[in-house]
């Protein structure tokens, strides 16, 4: 089976652009989350996507959004980047979440944003 | 939600076993303990799980006391391909908004 695929794996922005990242889940998943890492604040939960509707937020400003399409694949969009938006920004995905345990997440390889 | 807490960094030698303990005081009853890996600029990897008492895997065994306030890791005979950095993760699947902190770095040495 493919693993989760995100791109693309580099992005060099400016301040006040936008940016719009991509992430293909393992075939069959249906749950898509996003995360942020940088050195300072380590992996941060941004947001997760079941079945095209947000399920769970994490804390963080409304300039970062996201959607999931019918076919699972999802898209993370910033806003107005500011300089501390630069990080790794990985995505992963699970089977669905429903059960009681979590589900294993299964990462991508992350993209690098870099905003100048 | 479950905070967690685990020591920032840990170093040991190849070939010898190593126990990476979490602390989650306020663990809730569906909670489970799920622990990840991460090598640098490589997404986290799913390690092992469990809810109570003991857990074995291939890769490592997971140890739950009966208050299931912590959690400890345990890494037999380490190598270099060990150092990475560890995650512990407390929450179910209906309420898990999934908190990994900064984990803690292991590094192996020769």
């Amino acid at each position: 089976k493919a693993g989760v695929t995100q791109t693309p794996r580099y992005l060099i922005k400016t301040r006040g652009q936008q940016v719009t990242l991509s992430c293909s889940p393992i075939s069959g998943h249906r749950s898509v989350s996003w995360y942020q890492q940088t050195p300072g604040q380590g992996l941060q939960f941004l947001f997760e996507y079941f079945s095209e509707t947000q399920r769970n937020k994490g804390n963080f400003p409304g300039r970062f959004s996201g959607r999931q399409f019918s076919n699972s694949r999802s898209e993370m969009n910033v806003s107005t980047l500011e300089l501390g938006d630069s990080a790794l920004y990985l995505c992963a995905s699970s089977l669905s979440g429903i059960g009681g345990a979590p589900d294993t997440q299964y990462f991508g390889p992350g993209t690098r944003l870099t905003v100048l | 939600l479950a905070k967690t807490t685990q020591p920032i960094s840990m170093d040991s030698y190849e070939g010898q076993e190593v126990n990476i303990t979490c602390s989650h005081n306020n663990i809730a009853t569906n909670d489970y303990i799920t622990w990840y890996q991460q090598f640098p600029s490589q997404g986290p990897r799913f390690i092992i799980q469990g809810y109570k008492t003991k857990v074995t895997n291939e890769v490592a065994s997971l140890f739950i006391p009966a208050d299931r306030k912590s959690s400890t890791l345990s890494l037999p005979r380490v190598s270099l391909s060990d150092t990475a950095v560890y995650y512990c993760l407390v929450g179910s699947a209906r309420s898990y908004i999934p908190t990994f902190g900064r984990g803690t770095s292991l590094i192996v040495h020769p």
